[in-house]
């Protein structure tokens, strides 16, 4: 159990354009999903907190107009990175925590922006 | 916030031998403590956790230890295989209460090489 893939894996697209990941939770549901960004050879680093129908909570220095979250039931959250560019390029991972249990981490999606 | 820092960065070891990873924390209220390993361009993976309950934890080969009152923790792998090649990185939250364990901290990852 505590199955949680993403959507897609990779994708590459062109400098301004916006891309949706999916991450969802397979098998349990989850009340809170999390979303990090890890560069190469680089730790994972927490943009946001999505919490099932309410507004995430994003950390510091992560601007919330650009990576849009939506978490809208209890095993789908969204990522949208908007207007994106070369510099957003980076592995984006999610995690979602199964209530009374720890985080599972999603597969990945290495994203480029050309 | 927290702030988890993770020694060393790299360690390369021949197969057989124990590897050890170390990591300290500042906040004296975190209470959880999980241990991931990822391969490249893959999931973290948890591998071991330990609450601040317990001193110590142990599976098979694996092992942590906690120190509250000097807010370390560290990672003990004994008999290494090659497949235990990875980054292991540490991490630790707080768990105020309820179901959440809260948001983790990672700290910086260690690129483990175990020699054949």
């Amino acid at each position: 159990g505590a199955v949680v893939s993403q959507h897609p894996s990779r994708v590459i697209c062109k400098s301004g354009t916006s891309v949706k990941i999916e991450c969802r939770s397979l098998d349990f549901q989850a009340t809170t999903m999390f979303w990090y960004r890890q560069f190469p050879k680089q730790s994972l680093m927490l943009m946001a907190t999505s919490n099932e129908g309410s507004k995430a909570t994003y950390e510091q220095g992560v601007e919330k107009d650009k990576f849009l979250i939506n978490h809208a039931s209890l095993t789908l959250s969204t990522l949208t990175v908007t207007s994106a560019h070369p510099e957003d390029s980076s592995f984006y991972i999610c995690s979602a925590e199964r209530a009374g249990d720890t985080q599972y981490f999603g597969p990945g999606t290495r994203l480029t922006v050309l | 916030g927290e702030n988890v820092e993770q020694h060393p960065s790299t360690l390369s070891v021949q197969e057989g031998d124990s590897a050890v990873i170390k990591c300290t924390y500042s906040d004296s209220a975190s209470n959880y403590f999980p241990w991931y390993k990822q391969e490249l361009g893959k999931r973290p993976q948890l591998i071991i956790d330990i609450r601040s309950n317990v001193g110590e934890k142990k599976d098979q080969r694996i092992a942590v230890t906690l120190n509250k009152t000097a807010k370390h923790f560290s990672l003990h792998i004994t008999e290494t295989q090659p497949e235990d090649s990875a980054v292991y990185f540490c991490a630790a939250s707080l768990q105020a209460g309820g179901t959440s364990y809260g948001k983790l901290t990672f700290g910086q990852g260690t690129i483990l090489t175990v020699h054949p």
